[in-house]
C-alpha cells in the first residue's frame, strides 16, 4: 500500500525558516518524480516544486523560486522541502504527492502538514 | 499560467440523481505527444486531494463506474451518474499540460 506521511509544519514567524520532510512507502521511491502541492483558503490548491527521479532536476513554480528548495533521499525514501523567508501568505496545509506515471499531476497524496506563518 | 474555470461552484444534488461539473482551460491541453493532461479530483472533508479521473476520462483503481470524465481542447465534464453520500466533498479539476500545473477553484457537491 502506496503511504505518504508528512511532518515538520508548526507555526513560524514572518522571515523564518521550516523543512517540511515526507516519508514514502509502499513503492519504489526511486521510480517515481515526486512533488509538493500547498492548499490555502485564498489561493486553493498550488503546485509548489517537482524533482525527478534521481533528483536532478527541479521545477519550481516562478513565485516561490529563490526561497524553496525540494529535495530528496532515495536510501531514505524521503523526500524534503525547506523554506526559506517565509511569508504569512505561505500559510498553507502542504501535501507532498506521488506524480503518477504518463499522466502528470499525482496519483496519491499524503495527509497534509499545517504550516502557519504569523508573528 | 494556464487559468482552469469550474462550473458551477455549487451543485446541490438529490442522492440517486445525476451530477454533471464543467472545466474550461485558458489554453489548449494537447502535448507534442498528443496526450491532454486533464485530471479530477475528490477532497471529502477532512481529507487530502484523491485522484478520480486521469487523461480526461481514464478512472483510478477503485473509483466507482459512476464517475466519468469527458471533453477534448479546452473544455471537460465530470459526470456522476447517481449520486450516493459518499460523493460529498469538493471536486477539482487540474492540467498537467503546461507548467506550473495548476487547478480550477473547485466544486462543492452536497446532498439536497
Amino acid at each position: 500500500e502506496v503511504q505518504l506521511v508528512e511532518s515538520g509544519g508548526g507555526l513560524v514567524q514572518p522571515g523564518g525558516s521550516l523543512r517540511l520532510s515526507c516519508a514514502a512507502s509502499g513503492f519504489t521511491f526511486s521510480g517515481y518524480w515526486m512533488s509538493w502541492v500547498r492548499q490555502s483558503p485564498g489561493k486553493g490548491l498550488e503546485w509548489v516544486a517537482i524533482i525527478r527521479q534521481d533528483g536532478s532536476e527541479k521545477i519550481y513554480v516562478d513565485s516561490l523560486k529563490g526561497r524553496f528548495t525540494i529535495s530528496r533521499d532515495n536510501a531514505r525514501n524521503s523526500l524534503y522541502l525547506q523554506m526559506n523567508s517565509l511569508r504569512v501568505e505561505d500559510t498553507a496545509v502542504y501535501y507532498c504527492a506521488r506524480v503518477a506515471r504518463g499522466a502528470a499531476g499525482g496519483d496519491f497524496w499524503g495527509q497534509g502538514t499545517l504550516v502557519t506563518v504569523s508573528s | 499560467d494556464v487559468v482552469m474555470t469550474q462550473s458551477p461552484l455549487s451543485l446541490p444534488v438529490t442522492l440517486g440523481q445525476p451530477a454533471s461539473i464543467s472545466c474550461r482551460s485558458s489554453q489548449g491541453l494537447v502535448d507534442s505527444g498528443g496526450n491532454t493532461f486533464l485530471n479530477w479530483f475528490q477532497q471529502r472533508p477532512g481529507q487530502s486531494p484523491r485522484r478520480l479521473i486521469y487523461k480526461v476520462s481514464d478512472r483510478d483503481s477503485g473509483v466507482p463506474d459512476r464517475f466519468s470524465g469527458s471533453g477534448s481542447g479546452t473544455d471537460f465534464t465530470l459526470k456522476i451518474s447517481r449520486v450516493e453520500p459518499e460523493d460529498v466533498g469538493v471536486y477539482y479539476c487540474m492540467q498537467g499540460t503546461h507548467w506550473p500545473w495548476t487547478f480550477g477553484q473547485g466544486t462543492k457537491v452536497e446532498i439536497k
